[in-house]
């Protein structure tokens, strides 16, 4: 079954460390793969996304990703954590079904930041 | 270029009551999600309409719970005699005809008491 799982369930860094969000997937294919962010009681704001091309990903808010399709990862970057970037991350995946798409999202990761 | 609309923001009903979400896509999109996010818990899919079908609902409780999407107006979420459990954050989200990226809306969040 395709499936979307983010390992981490909670990740605290300090202010100004490098962060690493894990994502992994699993499809038959090359999957399409999204990256978003939701502060409390907002939606979601997508960072970044990955159609094909170029695997390492750059998005917004200084974020990136890359995409391993030999570890079937999708892991999320960013080099200097900043207060507020504290947030929850999902990653989610495109189920192709029937010729449309719907999104399987994982679980989140809640990421919180040290002064 | 409004985005995804999404209104009433907050919704709080008594048990047995009904609740009707209602989502607007984006301008030129033609295809609508939903999505149900319970507390501490990622998204998950529920239902995907075009205009005035449903495309695929199986991410909906079989009893309850209904989506449409006229030819005219915003795309509702229909939930009949709403539970506690029913409280959750509902997503919508729209694309156009050749995409795969998929614009959210600001979200609902039911509250039954």
């Amino acid at each position: 079954a395709q499936s979307v799982t983010q390992p981490d369930i909670h990740i605290t860094v300090s202010e100004g460390a490098s962060l690493e969000l894990r994502c992994n997937y699993s499809y038959g294919a090359t999957p399409y793969l999204f990256w978003y962010v939701q502060s409390p009681g907002q939606g979601l704001q997508l960072l970044l996304k990955y159609f094909s091309g170029d695997t390492l990903v750059q998005g917004i808010k200084g974020f990136e990703a890359e995409f391993k399709r030999s570890q079937s990862s999708f892991n999320l970057r960013k080099p200097s954590v900043h207060w507020s970037d504290a947030a929850e991350y999902f990653c989610a995946g495109v189920m192709f079904s029937g010729g449309y798409n719907k999104l399987i999202f994982g679980a989140g990761t809640r990421l919180a930041v040290h002064p | 270029n409004a985005g995804v609309m999404q209104n009433p923001r907050h919704l709080v009903r008594r048990r047995g009551q009904e609740a009707r979400l209602r989502c607007s896509p984006m301008k030129g999109h033609s295809h609508v999600y939903w999505y149900r996010q319970l507390p501490e818990e990622g998204l998950k899919f529920m239902v995907y309409l075009q205009k005035e079908n449903i495309i695929d609902e199986s991410g909906m409780p079989k009893e309850r719970f209904s989506a449409e999407f006229p030819k005219e107006g915003p795309s509702i979420l229909r939930i009949q005699q709403v539970v506690r459990g029913d409280s959750a954050a509902y997503f919508c989200a729209s694309s156009g005809e050749l995409d795969n990226e998929q614009f959210f809306g600001p979200g609902t969040r039911l509250t039954v008491l």
